[in-house]
């Protein structure tokens, strides 16, 4: 059983569209998060969100806007896509907010044309 | 501010050769959280070890152990008799207590050769 799932997995766009990246836990958590990884390999967060509630928002352009329609989902949208955009993205999840390990989905890979 | 060294970029290694992967963080905090995550090549983030900053017995898990030291700030990752499906980017990571931010190395990426 997959914990936590993305789709899709592979997503290649013109500069300017608007694209949505889905994730979804069956682990039951209260936590889900955002991270972009470059074409560096460099991890960093995004977003996280607790109960729904946008707990982290770190200096993310207001292209980018994550919305969770309930503690299972997280989904990642973004409006005039940049070449600057292209990465990895992955969506997390933990239990607790402040303590837990925090469990990756497979990332979807977002190219930029 | 919090931060997590992993000096190592890249590490080549024969099959069956010990390897460690080096991980110095930086926290002002008491409670602190250090994980190490591995990375294989199809791209995936795999989840292989918790330790809170008030636990400082190492820790063996079959080929894999790791040991803390908070006197030099370091969580190292020691592989023994190292396989070919061990070669991934290996990343060390931390949170610290009061936030969720989980703040990454740069990465080792370790090549095991046959």
């Amino acid at each position: 059983d997959t914990a936590v799932s993305q789709t899709p997995k592979y997503l290649v766009t013109q500069m300017g569209n608007d694209k949505s990246i889905k994730c979804e836990q069956n682990l039951g958590h209260d936590t889900m998060y955002w991270y972009k990884q470059d074409s560096k390999k460099f991890l960093k967060i995004m977003f996280s969100y607790n109960n729904k509630e946008l707990i982290i928002n770190e200096t993310v352009p207001n292209r980018f806007s994550p919305k969770s329609p309930d503690k299972a989902h997280l989904n990642l949208h973004i409006n005039s896509l940049e070449l600057g955009d292209s990465a990895v993205y992955f969506c997390a999840s933990s239990q607790d907010r402040l303590t837990d390990t925090q469990y990756f989905g497979p990332g979807t890979r977002l190219t930029v044309l | 501010a919090q931060k997590v060294t992993q000096a190592q970029t890249e590490i080549s290694v024969v099959e069956k050769e010990d390897v460690t992967l080096d991980c110095v963080y930086e926290t002002r905090d008491t409670t602190y959280y250090l994980f190490w995550y591995k990375q294989p090549p199809s791209g995936e983030l795999v989840f292989l070890i918790r330790r809170n900053s008030f636990d400082e017995q190492n820790e063996i898990s079959g080929r894999y152990s790791w040991n803390f030291q908070k006197s030099t700030s370091s969580f190292n990752f020691t592989i023994t008799a190292s396989q070919v499906v061990d070669s991934a980017v290996y990343f060390c990571a931390l949170t610290q207590g009061g936030s969720e931010k989980l703040v990454f190395g740069k990465g080792t990426k370790l090549t095991v050769n046959p």
